[in-house]
Formats: C-alpha cells, sequence, structure tokens
C-alpha cells in the first residue's frame, strides 16, 4: 500500500547549523506534501507545503524541496535555534482523487543544542 | 488566529463503552477531518467528511466508528465498544476547501485511555 518513510528518526544539530530531514513516498498520484511541526503535548502545526507543480518552496528559514520523478522531499531549516526543537512530520496525500487524506511520516525528533 | 478545538483534551474509558470525541472546526471551514496517533507510532487517517457525509476512509474506520456533525458547529467521532487497543491520541483536523487547495489545521487532540 502507499507509504511515507521519514529519516532521520532523531536529528540532534547545534544552534546555528542547518537540519534536513528527509522523506519519500510510493503513490505516484501524491500531489501535496505538508511539514508540520509538533511541540510537546501541542497540535501538529503546519510550517510550509509544497505542491507537485513547484519543486521548491522557502519561507524565511525553512525550506521544501521536492522531487517527483525521484519520489522524494525534504525539509531544509537554516540557522537552527532552540526554539526549532521539536517534532517534524512530513505528509504526502494519498490517491489522485483525493481531497484530504494524508500519509503521514514517523517524525523526527529534532533537538537544537545552545 | 482561528483554531480547531477539541474536548475532551483527555479521556478515560472502560473497555467496552462508548465514547464521542467532539471538535469544533474553524468556521469557513468545509472539510473535516479525524486522525489518530498510536503512542510512539505514526499519525494515521481516519476519514474525511464533506458536506455532511464521509468522502474517505481508511480500513481503520470499520462499523465500530461513525461521524456526525449534529449541528453547524461541532464534528464528532462516536467509537463504540472501546477496545485496548483504541488507545491513542486523536485528532481533528479541518480544511477552508479539499487538499488540491488548501492545508488542513489540527486541533490539539483528545488522548483516549482504554482500560
Amino acid at each position: 500500500g502507499e507509504n511515507v518513510e521519514q529519516h532521520p528518526s532523531t536529528l540532534s544539530v547545534q544552534e546555528g547549523d542547518s537540519a534536513v530531514i528527509k522523506c519519500t513516498y510510493s503513490d505516484s498520484a501524491s500531489n501535496y506534501f505538508p511539514w508540520y511541526k509538533q511541540e510537546l503535548g501541542k497540535r501538529p502545526q503546519l510550517i510550509i507545503d509544497i505542491r507537485s507543480n513547484v519543486g521548491e518552496k522557502k519561507d524565511q528559514r525553512i525550506a521544501v524541496t521536492l522531487n517527483k520523478t525521484a519520489k522524494h522531499f525534504s525539509l531544509h531549516i537554516t540557522e537552527t535555534q532552540p526554539e526549532d526543537s521539536a517534532v517534524y512530520f512530513c505528509a504526502a496525500s494519498i490517491g489522485a482523487d483525493s481531497w484530504g487524506k494524508l500519509q503521514f511520516g514517523a517524525g523526527t525528533q529534532v533537538v537544537v543544542t545552545p | 488566529e482561528p483554531e480547531v478545538t477539541q474536548t475532551p483534551s483527555h479521556q478515560v474509558t472502560q473497555m467496552g463503552q462508548e465514547v464521542i470525541l467532539r471538535c469544533v472546526p474553524i468556521s469557513n471551514h468545509l472539510y473535516f477531518y479525524w486522525y489518530r496517533q498510536i503512542l510512539g507510532q505514526k499519525v494515521e487517517f481516519l476519514v474525511s467528511f464533506y458536506n455532511n457525509e464521509i468522502s474517505e476512509k481508511s480500513e481503520i474506520f470499520d462499523d465500530q466508528f461513525s461521524v456526525e456533525r449534529p449541528d453547524g458547529s461541532n464534528f464528532t467521532l462516536k467509537i463504540r465498544s472501546t477496545k485496548l487497543e483504541d488507545s491513542a491520541m486523536y485528532f481533528c483536523a479541518s480544511s477552508e476547501v479539499g487538499l488540491r487547495n488548501t492545508e488542513a489545521f489540527f486541533g490539539q487532540g483528545t488522548r483516549l485511555t482504554v482500560v
């Protein structure tokens, strides 16, 4: 069935360094790829998303790249800060006709050390 | 900023009992969803709902589960005859239109513990 793989499961970075999280997906019909940040005990919050008609999108220190041929997409966080520490989830829409079904990755625990 | 709100934040129930989890989606949103996250596992899609009917559902969403929009603001998930393995965090989400054109916003979750 459809699957989204996310790596790494944990990522420890020094403040100021960059963090990269990678995801692969299996459904060639997927066309929407959001990233969510979840702090402990809080709701998943959308931080950035990309749709299949673009290859890269940037919002301040956060960027997402998409390679549809290879079926992978990545989250890049530059100049990391302690408040970036959280669990990050990638997701992919499932099915060409899907209006709301997201398949999530397993999550990456990011720890930014001062 | 408008938010999806869920009640209760934590629900403890005995095995075999029925529970209703409640959600108030963002007011101008038309699509509603339920997801769940078993501790230490992925967030899993359960069901999507539009125009007062189920749009899609996963294999998890069997006859034990049902959803309803009882009035103009609430969206509920009912779990009948709860089992231990139903223990999870249940997230409600909503979007203005389908995900082809907009994003989904999540509630803070209801932690369901079945004992």
